[in-house]
């Protein structure tokens, strides 16, 4: 059964950096699958940030390009999210997810975490 | 920059048939926009229901089922049950990056 836990700080100052960790459980972030991360601002809809494969290549939504990155630790088993110049519109729940090669889908989402952009 | 269109609200009877639509701002979605639908309700996640068009996951019940229809995607639930209201979402594929419809929030009542 595989399993996804995000996890960081709840609470970020604007003009900061966001930084998330994505811990998976069940499969290995090495095997042939990509790793996204998908926010949900309150009361709002889904948003797709970006994604990560398995050998590391990455995609990114056009308009977070410049402040975002997805990173992975294969010797941990998990992926991150980095996010910078942050202002209260990042204000989100975060959530990681494993999506499956060849449009197999989005199976495995972690619960989501809260990012709170505030002073 | 592309957009992804859902009907913002839908409302079906218990045991009634109900079609929620995906439409793309670049024109007829198509087999390589790979489209996926989600589930989700209040402080949940999503759940996966349908991907690349029609295709079930091992947990999606047989009552949703997907398609293309007249250029969009389309999701369908036939025999409504209490505990499908929530909010569903749309994904589309455009070559390097994912995007979601605004959602769909439906009602059983």
């Amino acid at each position: 059964q595989v399993q996804l836990q995000e996890s960081g700080p709840g609470l970020v100052k604007p003009s900061g950096t966001l930084s998330l960790t994505c811990a998976v459980s069940g499969d290995s972030i090495s095997t042939d699958n990509w790793w996204s991360w998908v926010r949900q601002s309150p009361g709002k809809g889904l948003e797709w940030i970006g994604e990560i494969s398995y050998n590391g290549v990455t995609k990114y939504k056009s308009s977070l390009k410049n402040r975002v990155t997805i990173s992975m630790d294969k010797s941990k088993n998990h992926f991150s999210l980095t996010l910078n110049s942050v202002t209260a519109a990042d204000t989100a729940v975060y959530f990681c997810v494993r999506v499956l090669t060849d449009f197999q889908g989005f199976p495995n989402w972690g619960q989501g975490t809260l990012v709170t952009v505030s002073s | 920059q592309t957009v992804v269109t859902q009907e913002p609200s839908l409302t079906v009877s218990p045991g009634g048939t109900v079609t929620l639509t995906c439409a793309s701002s670049t024109g007829a979605i198509t087999s390589g926009l790979h489209p996926n639908w989600f589930q989700q309700k209040p402080g949940q996640p999503p759940r996966a229901l349908i991907h690349h068009i029609d295709n079930r996951h091992s947990w999606t019940p047989p009552r949703f089922s997907g398609s293309l229809l007249g250029g969009k995607a389309v999701l369908t639930l036939s025999g409504a049950q209490p505990e499908d209201e929530a909010e569903y979402y749309c994904l589309l594929y455009y070559g390097d990056a994912w995007v979601f419809g605004g959602g769909t929030r439906l009602t059983v009542l």
